[in-house]
C-alpha cells in the first residue's frame, strides 16, 4: 500500500539558514507524483512544489527545491535562506497511482512543524 | 480570485444532528475532493469526484455522503453527526492528473 512518512515532527531553524524537511514514500506503482504543501497557522493549504516520478531533474520553485532520490524513495523539501514567514506546518503528499491510469487522489504525511527563529 | 470556497467556516453540532458542508470552485476544475484533518494524522481523503456525475470513496468514507451537484459544486453531508467526526474539513479541486490540488480555507466542525 502507498504510504508517506515524515519523521520530523518539528524543527527549529535560524533565520537565513537552509532547511531540509524529510519525506520518504512507499509505492509499487511506477507512475506517481509527489507534492509539498505549506499550512501556516491561519490554516489554509498552500501548494509549494511538485515532482513527477518520471521527471529527470529535481523540481525547483523560487526558494523551494525538491531533492528527489528515486532509488531511496525520498523527496525532501529544501528551503533556502529561510524567512520568519516560512514558519508553518509542511506536508508531503503522494498522488496515488492505480490500474488503468493514475488518479489524483493524494496521500498525506503527518507533517513537520517548522519554526524559524530570528 | 475566489478559488475554492467552503461554507460554513465554523460549526458546532450536537450528536445526531445532520449537516451539509458546501464547496464551490470557480477554476473550471474537473476533480474535487473532501479531506478531514485531525491532529497528528495529516489529511485523509473522505470522498472524491473525478468528474461531474461521478463520486468515489476515499480512505475514510464511513458516516459521510457526497453530491457532485454540477462541475462547480461538491457537497459533503453528515447524516447523523458523531463526536469522532469533530475535525477540520477541507475541500480541494484540480484540473486533471499531475496538477496540484487547490484547497479551500477549511471548515472547523465540532460535535458535542
Amino acid at each position: 500500500a502507498q504510504k508517506i512518512t515524515q519523521t520530523q515532527p518539528g524543527m527549529f531553524v535560524q533565520e537565513k539558514e537552509a532547511v531540509t524537511l524529510d519525506c520518504t514514500y512507499d509505492t509499487s506503482d511506477p507512475s506517481y507524483g509527489l507534492f509539498w504543501y505549506k499550512q501556516p497557522s491561519s490554516g489554509e493549504m498552500i501548494f509549494l512544489i511538485y515532482q513527477g516520478s518520471y521527471d529527470q531533474q529535481n523540481a525547483t520553485e523560487g526558494r523551494y527545491s525538491l531533492n528527489f532520490q528515486k532509488a531511496r524513495k525520498s523527496a525532501n523539501l529544501v528551503i533556502s535562506a529561510s524567512q520568519l514567514g516560512d514558519s508553518a506546518m509542511y506536508f508531503c503528499a503522494m498522488r496515488e497511482g492505480g490500474r488503468g491510469g493514475a488518479t489524483n487522489k493524494l496521500i498525506f504525511g503527518t507533517g513537520t512543524l517548522l519554526a524559524i527563529q530570528p | 480570485n475566489a478559488g475554492v470556497t467552503q461554507t460554513p467556516k465554523f460549526q458546532v453540532l450536537k450528536t445526531g444532528q445532520s449537516m451539509t458542508l458546501q464547496c464551490a470552485q470557480d477554476m473550471n476544475h474537473n476533480s474535487m475532493y473532501w479531506y478531514r484533518q485531525d491532529p497528528g494524522m495529516g489529511l485523509r481523503l473522505i470522498y472524491y469526484s473525478a468528474s461531474e456525475g461521478t463520486t468515489d470513496k476515499g480512505e475514510v468514507p464511513n458516516g459521510y455522503n457526497v453530491s457532485r451537484l454540477n462541475k462547480r459544486e461538491f457537497s459533503l453531508r453528515l447524516e447523523s453527526a458523531a463526536p469522532s467526526q469533530t475535525s477540520v474539513y477541507f475541500c480541494a479541486s484540480s484540473y486533471r492528473d499531475n496538477q496540484p490540488q487547490h484547497f479551500g480555507d477549511g471548515t472547523r466542525l465540532s460535535i458535542l
